[in-house]
Order: C-alpha cells, then sequence, then structure tokens
C-alpha cells in the first residue's frame, strides 16, 4: 500500500534562518505531489506542484521554493524565513484519476 | 477559473440529527469533486468522491453526497450525526487531476 511521510512534525524557526521540509511517498511510482500551506487552521492554499522529477509549478509568489530531486521525494525550502511563513504545512501526492493523500503535516513557526 | 465554496464557517447538530455541509463549485468542463476531514494538527483524510455516474456517492464513517450539475452543488450528508463527526471538513475541485482546489472549511459540531 502507498505512505506518504513527512517531517519533521513541528517547526520553530527565528526568522532570517533557511528552511527545508521533506515529504518521501512510498509504494507507488510518478505520483503527482503537492505542497499546501494552511494559515489560521483554514483553508488551504496550493504552493507548488509536481509532475515529474525536476518539474515544478508556482502557484504563487512567495519566499518558497520547491524541489523534486527525487520521484517520490518533494522538498520545500526557504533561504530567509519570514514570520508571514508561519503555518502549517501539508504535503499530498496523487495520481490521475484518484483522489490526493495527505501526509500528516508539519507545524513551522517562525518567530 | 476553478474554484470551490463553502459558505457556512460553522455548522452545529445535535447529535443523532442529520447534517448537512454545503459546497458549490464554479469549473468549466466537468469537475471531479471530493470531501476530506481533517482532525486538529493533522492531515486531510479523505471521505468520498464524485468522478462521473451515480450522481449519490458513498464514502467513510457512513457519509454520503450529491452531485447536483443544475446547481453546481456537492453537498456532504451524515442521516445520524455523531459527537465523534466533530471535525473540519473540505471540499475540493478538480479539473484534470493535476491540481486540487480546496474550500475554505466548514466547522463541524456535533453537541451530544
Amino acid at each position: 500500500s502507498q505512505t506518504i511521510h513527512q517531517w519533521p512534525a513541528t517547526l520553530v524557526q527565528p526568522v532570517g534562518s533557511p528552511l527545508s521540509l521533506e515529504c518521501t511517498v512510498e509504494g507507488t511510482s510518478n505520483p503527482n505531489l503537492y505542497w499546501y500551506r494552511q494559515a489560521a487552521g483554514r483553508g488551504l492554499q496550493l504552493l507548488f506542484y509536481s509532475v515529474g522529477i525536476g518539474q515544478i509549478s508556482s502557484e504563487v509568489p512567495q519566499n518558497l521554493s520547491a524541489s523534486r530531486p527525487q520521484d517520490r521525494q518533494f522538498i520545500l525550502s526557504s533561504k530567509k524565513l519570514l514570520l508571514s511563513d508561519s503555518g502549517f504545512y501539508l504535503c499530498a501526492w496523487a495520481k490521475m484519476n484518484t483522489e490526493a493523500f495527505f501526509g500528516q503535516g508539519t507545524r513551522l513557526t517562525v518567530v | 477559473a476553478q474554484s470551490v465554496a463553502q459558505p457556512e464557517d460553522q455548522v452545529n447538530v445535535a447529535e443523532g440529527n442529520p447534517l448537512t455541509v454545503k459546497c458549490t463549485y464554479s469549473v468549466s468542463g466537468n469537475p471531479y469533486l471530493f470531501w476530506y476531514v481533517q482532525y486538529p494538527n493533522r492531515g486531510l483524510q479523505f471521505l468520498l468522491k464524485y468522478i462521473t455516474g451515480d450522481n449519490l456517492v458513498k464514502g467513510s464513517y457512513g457519509f454520503e453526497a450529491e452531485f447536483n450539475k443544475s446547481q453546481t452543488s456537492f453537498h456532504l450528508k451524515k442521516p445520524s450525526a455523531l459527537v465523534s463527526d466533530s471535525a473540519l471538513y473540505f471540499c475540493a475541485v478538480s479539473y484534470n487531476f493535476n491540481k486540487f482546489y480546496f474550500g475554505s472549511g466548514t466547522k463541524l459540531n456535533v453537541k451530544p
């Protein structure tokens, strides 16, 4: 069966520090991969999605970037965090004709 | 543009009563529609989806939803609510399975 791992679960980082969140999927190949951000426990904002290795589409301009160095690995990064980057970050995967499957999320607090 | 709206921030219902969480969509072409549930500090769990076929879709934990093309709606329903159903519910839409767009969420409170 397929599983998705996302870590860390919680993270507290100072303003101006770098960020790296990692997500890996097991049990499937060539999935579409997604990074979402959820602010204040409500709506999800699609940040990035990827349909293959090295293929990244950005939905909104921001202080973040994403990379897909391997088929089932998706990384969310920032060179310098802002206070406004705080939120709950969710990784997800999907394939054609399937729903999206979500990881357990990372709670990022920028202080 | 693809979008989905959840007009209610919060829905309150007594345990044992039927519940409805509303969702409307705005998308060109034929939409694929989904419902998810989220418990505090957790990822989203899939409940059900409409792809094609029967407009009434049954999903996990006794939930169901009805696709209504003329009203562009996909409301989530359950005949008898449980206290444990209290959570945040999200409707989502996709056109091509490359992107999934989520509503703002509806907090369901089921009171004993």
